[in-house]
């Protein structure tokens, strides 16, 4: 089976920089999506195509995708930001979803 | 507007079948390149995806479910449904139905339903 890694938890403080980061192997020739979850929501997508931003996505979110590792970036976080941030990529016609990270802004 | 909206039982048996609905409003599944899909969330888990079918009636599945998972459109009643034999106490969770566009294995679930609790429980 194809596994995504993310680290369970992130911290950072408000207007500062969030890196988030997914790792699989050669991850970097597959199309990475990132989510949003908030406590008792349903996932929004945040990031498709490894960087692009569907509409209403704010540009402080970025993504990026090379070698084994896909990093979402949140320039300038905000508490609204705070959230359970998953990725997911496509592997022999199957889905993977990464463990997500939970994302404190404090 | 595109929205999904799941139903289905909220409690379950150990060994029984749970069977799920998807209504789906603002597309047709007969339109080339469209699909909708399931995944589920544990409590305090990760996302896990279960199944897609495609407009014309593709299916794909989970590698470690495929066995325990059917998945079925109509059309006519803008519904898909997934049934999931031999339920266990770790199939407790959210159930979410999704809709994506294409099929290149890129694509992103871009609309989420609301999601269905379901427990599995003697």
């Amino acid at each position: 089976s194809y596994d995504l890694t993310q680290a369970p938890s992130l911290s950072v403080s408000p207007g500062q920089t969030a890196s988030i980061t997914c790792s699989g192997d050669d991850l970097g020739n597959k199309y990475v999506c990132w989510y949003q979850q908030k406590p008792g929501q349903s996932p929004v997508l945040v990031i498709y195509d490894d960087n692009k931003r569907p509409s209403g996505i704010p540009e402080r979110f970025s993504g990026l995708n090379s070698g084994n590792t896909a990093t979402l970036t949140i320039s300038g976080a905000q508490a609204i930001d705070e959230a359970d941030y998953y990725c997911q990529a496509w592997h022999r016609r199957a889905v993977v979803f990464g463990g997500g990270t939970k994302v404190t802004v404090l | 507007q595109i929205t999904l909206k799941e139903s289905g039982p909220t409690l379950v048996k150990p060994t029984q079948t749970l069977t799920l609905t998807c209504r789906f409003s603002g597309f047709s599944l007969t339109t080339s390149g469209l699909a909708v899909g399931w995944i589920r969330q544990p409590p305090g888990k990760a996302l896990d995806w279960l199944a897609l079918i495609y407009w014309d009636d593709e299916k794909r599945f989970s590698p470690s479910l495929k066995n325990r998972l059917t998945i079925a459109k109509d059309t006519s009643k803008n519904e898909v449904v997934l049934t999931m034999t031999n339920m266990d106490p770790v199939d407790t969770g959210t159930y979410y139905c999704v809709s994506s566009q294409g099929r290149l294995e890129r694509e992103p679930f871009d609309i989420w339903g609301q999601g269905t609790m379901v427990t599995v429980s003697s």
